[in-house]
């Protein structure tokens, strides 16, 4: 079975932090993508990547980076954190670009105080 | 902005067939219609996608209207572990964009 893992469940950081949210999948998936998901909006993509160093901005990349140094590891990075990120974040990876599922791990929790 | 709109709630009794509807009625002619469901603390997980034909797997089975306009996910026999948000995506032609919108919230019950 695909697994994509994340670092914490829980986070809780305060405004102006750097905050480093993990993402590894053990299935060699090329795709890998970052969303955040709040309540009556649903999820919304942050940033996604096709490969190793590659990454394209989502629909809402602003105050967030991504890097992708290795295959399997996604890495979402916020530079100073605010209240308004304080969110569910998801990390999911896919097969290829062809590919149509999507696997996700079970999110993240982030409370920025 | 999400391309399908979908009822907010509904609920099923156990071992019924919940009907699950979806509009979709801007969708292009190469774009697939996906769906996924979220169980509570959980990530989304893939169901089924189709194109126009419907589909059946093990999970469920997905009717997509002649004009693609709209689509039903049907489990055929629901249980307490389907309760579940239900989202209906369809794919951004061309890319790997998945837009979700905010789902229906099935409720089964015994």
């Amino acid at each position: 079975d695909v697994k994509v893992t994340q670092s914490s469940r829980y986070l809780v950081k305060r405004t102006g932090e750097k905050v480093f949210l993990e993402c590894v999948q053990d299935m060699d998936h090329e795709n890998m993508f970052w969303y955040r998901q709040d309540p009556g909006l649903g999820l919304r993509l942050i940033y996604f990547s096709y490969d190793v160093k590659m990454k394209e901005k989502g629909d809402i990349p602003e105050g967030y980076s991504v890097s992708r140094e290795k295959k399997e590891r996604f890495s979402l990075i916020l530079e100073s954190a605010s209240t308004n990120q304080t969110s569910m974040y998801l990390c999911a990876s896919s097969l290829s670009p062809q590919a149509y599922e999507q696997y996700f791990g079970p999110g993240t929790r982030l409370t920025v105080t | 902005d999400a391309k399908t709109t979908q009822p907010p709630s509904m609920d099923c009794a156990e071992g019924r067939a919940a009907n699950l509807p979806c509009n979709h009625s801007t969708i292009s002619g190469n774009e697939y219609v996906y769906w996924y469901r979220q169980i509570h603390s959980q990530g989304p997980q893939y169901i089924i996608h189709g194109l126009k034909n419907n589909e059946t797997n093990e999970m469920a089975s997905l009717i997509i209207t002649e004009d693609r306009k709209s689509s039903t996910l049907i489990l055929p026999h629901a249980t307490l572990r389907d309760t579940a948000v239900y989202y209906c995506i369809v794919r951004v032609a061309h890319t790997d964009k998945l837009i979700f919108g905010t789902g229906t919230r099935l409720q089964v019950f015994p």
